[in-house]
């Protein structure tokens, strides 16, 4: 099983649509977890960061961790275009200090 | 705003030549990480640093070393460059909680 999943997409949304982004990790006591945004021949971006089951909202951007079920999840309200780009789920390696398992990342297209 | 700063956006390489790439961060950060990334591949991490002179193997450390003289800076060195080190390399530093990182801007390297 691979540590840090998430489906490859693309993911295709119309204009002002909820975009719904999912990962699953397999390490149960991980703790924390980050969305991070890439666009094209860009660096990766951090947008969201989230400790504690439940929701965290950040704009029209809310992240959503269920640890019983190992699943986080990011999802963007009124999407834009602008909003088109490679979402990244990182989660921290417990045993590791500081070291961060990305996921291969999700693509996202928001058409207008 | 942290600012990480990676010393060449591109750079052309013959094999067997020695390598230095070099990161650099304004945020007092204690840790630093280098990953490369390539297409179906994702992010994957080469080593990191967590003090001064410290530094731990990543997932794909064969074929690289590096260097951290001081907190703000950290170098990956690769000792003789093979065209299958043709990627993206990408420099991130961030703190011991809440584990957040913040990348650089990316090198891009082709070894021909």
């Amino acid at each position: 099983q691979k540590e840090v999943e998430q489906n490859s997409g693309p993911l295709s949304v119309p204009e002002g649509a909820i975009a719904s982004l999912n990962c699953t990790y397999s390490d149960r006591v991980s703790q924390s977890f980050f969305w991070y945004r890439q666009y094209s021949g860009k660096s990766p971006e951090l947008i969201m960061s989230i400790y504690s089951n439940g929701d965290k909202e950040d704009g029209r951007f809310t992240a959503q961790l269920n640890k019983a079920s190992q699943y986080v999840s990011l999802l963007i309200r009124d999407s834009q275009p602008s909003d088109s780009a490679t979402y990244l789920c990182a989660v921290r390696k417990s045993e590791a200090g500081t070291a961060l398992i990305f996921g291969k990342g999700t693509t996202l297209s928001v058409s207008s | 705003d942290v600012k990480v700063t990676q010393s060449s956006r591109y750079l052309v390489k013959r094999t067997g030549e020695k390598v230095f790439l070099e990161c650099v961060q304004d945020m007092d950060h204690e840790n630093m990480f280098w990953y490369r990334q390539d297409p179906g591949l994702g992010l994957r991490l080469i080593y990191f640093s967590y003090d001064v002179k410290m530094k731990e193997k990543g997932d794909i450390p064969e074929g690289y070393s590096v260097s951290r003289e001081k907190k703000e800076r950290f170098s990956l060195i690769l000792e003789s460059a093979s065209t299958n080190q043709t990627s993206m390399y990408l420099c991130a530093s961030g703190s011991d909680s809440p584990y957040e990182q913040y990348f650089g801007p990316g090198t891009r390297l082709t070894v021909t």
